[in-house]
């Protein structure tokens, strides 16, 4: 079975925090993905990775930057949170199928 | 642009009666589509795609290129399939998905 973890399940950050969430796969998995989950918009894809410190952006990496040192690692880094960036961040790792495997999210609140 | 759409944000039936969820896309090459579903309290995780044609928990979906559709149904609901579906599309080769913006489906007794 596909195990995908995520460091924390809640967070409560101030605004101006740097943040680290960190994810970990165990299949050896090349791909692994940052989202957010935001009611009404969906999943917005922030960073993915395809090897070790290989990134490339997604379609919202504005505020954020990523680090995968190791292949079953990939963090992601709030470099100064803000209010707006409060939402559901979801890690994942992809098959050579295609399929992504989730890690269960972890709710970040900054305040 | 590439874009996944669903248009329904909450889609509500009673048990027993027919479902369809909605999905359209927007893609000029030849798509990879899949169904997502997360269930209250639990990971995100895959429920179909396209290219394997399973019918998974009762839930089929066929992709029409002529409408570029990849609507999920079943025919008969179950309240456990009450939980929040997402359409994706994977772009030829790129391994990115992009997410429609999901749909809640509420399943009631």
């Amino acid at each position: 079975d596909v195990k995908v973890t995520q460091s924390s399940r809640y967070l409560v950050k101030r605004t101006g925090e740097k943040v680290f969430l960190e994810c970990v796969q165990d299949m050896d998995h090349e791909n692994m993905f940052w989202y957010r989950q935001d009611p009404g918009l969906g999943l917005r894809l922030i960073y993915f990775s395809y090897d070790v410190k290989m990134k490339e952006k997604g379609d919202i990496p504005e505020g954020y930057s990523v680090s995968r040192e190791k292949k079953e690692r990939f963090s992601l880094i709030l470099e100064s949170a803000s209010t707006n960036q409060t939402s559901m961040y979801l890690c994942a790792s992809m098959a050579a199928s295609y399929e992504q495997y989730f890690g269960p999210g972890t709710r970040l609140t900054v305040t | 642009a590439q874009r996944v759409t669903q248009p329904e944000k909450l889609l509500s039936v009673f048990k027993g009666a027919p479902v369809e969820l909605k999905c359209n896309y927007s893609y000029s090459g030849s798509p990879e589509l899949f169904w997502y579903v997360q269930y209250s309290r639990q990971r995100l995780q895959l429920l179909l795609r396209h290219i394997s044609r399973e019918s998974i928990k009762g839930f089929t979906a066929d992709l029409n290129k002529g409408e570029t559709s990849f609507h999920l149904k079943k025919p008969f609901a179950q309240e456990e399939d009450s939980a929040m579906y997402y359409c994706a599309l994977i772009p030829s080769n790129t391994g990115k998905l992009i997410f429609g913006q999901g749909t809640t489906l509420q399943v009631k007794p």
